[in-house]
């Protein structure tokens, strides 16, 4: 089945200590992408990647790292994360470029207390 | 600013019943996107229109798109329980490298029996 995984789907922490979200894809899709929701704010990206070893900054990068290693994985990284980073966080892919119809994960709650 | 913005933000209606949600944007576009999300879950994509589209069908769906009025509505016609979930638009904007897509905030939507 066609499908993008995140993981944890709900991750309590506190404010310092080091995540990461893991995020894989098996549709071999080039573009993916991460996005945090918060009410009233809809949907804002985060980072992107357009192929393996090539990502790029989104709307609101600050206190997140990513990389792409291989093709099928995003992992998102708070290397010291506080508690305004306390979100719903979406991994998304897409075979073509990110405007195009995107796939997303299930969502992971991250509450940092 | 958000570049689509749902209206209304909320809508209850009786099974049965049409239910039609608008958004509007402020840039030129690509393509434009309805999404469906349940309860806190991953988006799933609906349906896609493009800037030289006017209007698009998918089952009890029915996207038109107004790029002089920069508006876009979505129609679900003969609403079930089971349609109850937020709704977003989504735009790819011209000239912002299809590296992302700008969501709204959402239309929640509930069908009641």
């Amino acid at each position: 089945e066609a499908q993008v995984t995140q993981n944890p789907r709900y991750l309590i922490t506190v404010t310092g200590k080091k995540l990461t979200v893991t995020c894989s894809q098996n549709m071999n899709h080039e573009y993916m992408s991460w996005y945090r929701q918060d009410p009233g704010l809809g949907l804002r990206q985060i980072y992107y990647s357009m192929n393996v070893e090539v990502t790029d900054k989104g709307d609101v990068p600050e206190g997140y790292k990513v990389s792409r290693k291989e093709k099928r994985n995003f992992p998102l990284i708070l290397e010291s994360p506080s508690p305004n980073q306390t979100s719903l966080y979406f991994c998304a892919s897409s075979f073509g470029r990110g405007g195009e119809k995107l796939f997303f994960g299930s969502g992971t709650q991250l509450s940092v207390l | 600013s958000q570049q689509g913005e749902e209206d209304p933000q909320a809508l209850s209606i009786q099974e049965g019943e049409n239910a039609t949600m608008n958004c509007s944007y402020k840039t030129s576009i690509n393509n434009l996107q309805w999404y469906r999300q349940n309860s806190g879950r991953g988006l799933v994509h609906l349906i896609l229109i493009r800037s030289n589209e006017r209007e698009k069908h998918s089952g009890r769906l029915r996207v038109t798109l107004d790029t002089s009025k920069k508006s876009s509505s979505l129609l679900i016609t003969a609403s079930r329980a089971a349609d109850t979930a937020s709704y977003f638009c989504a735009t790819d904007a011209k000239g912002g490298g299809g590296n992302k897509l700008t969501f709204g905030t959402g239309t929640q939507l509930k069908v009641e029996l």
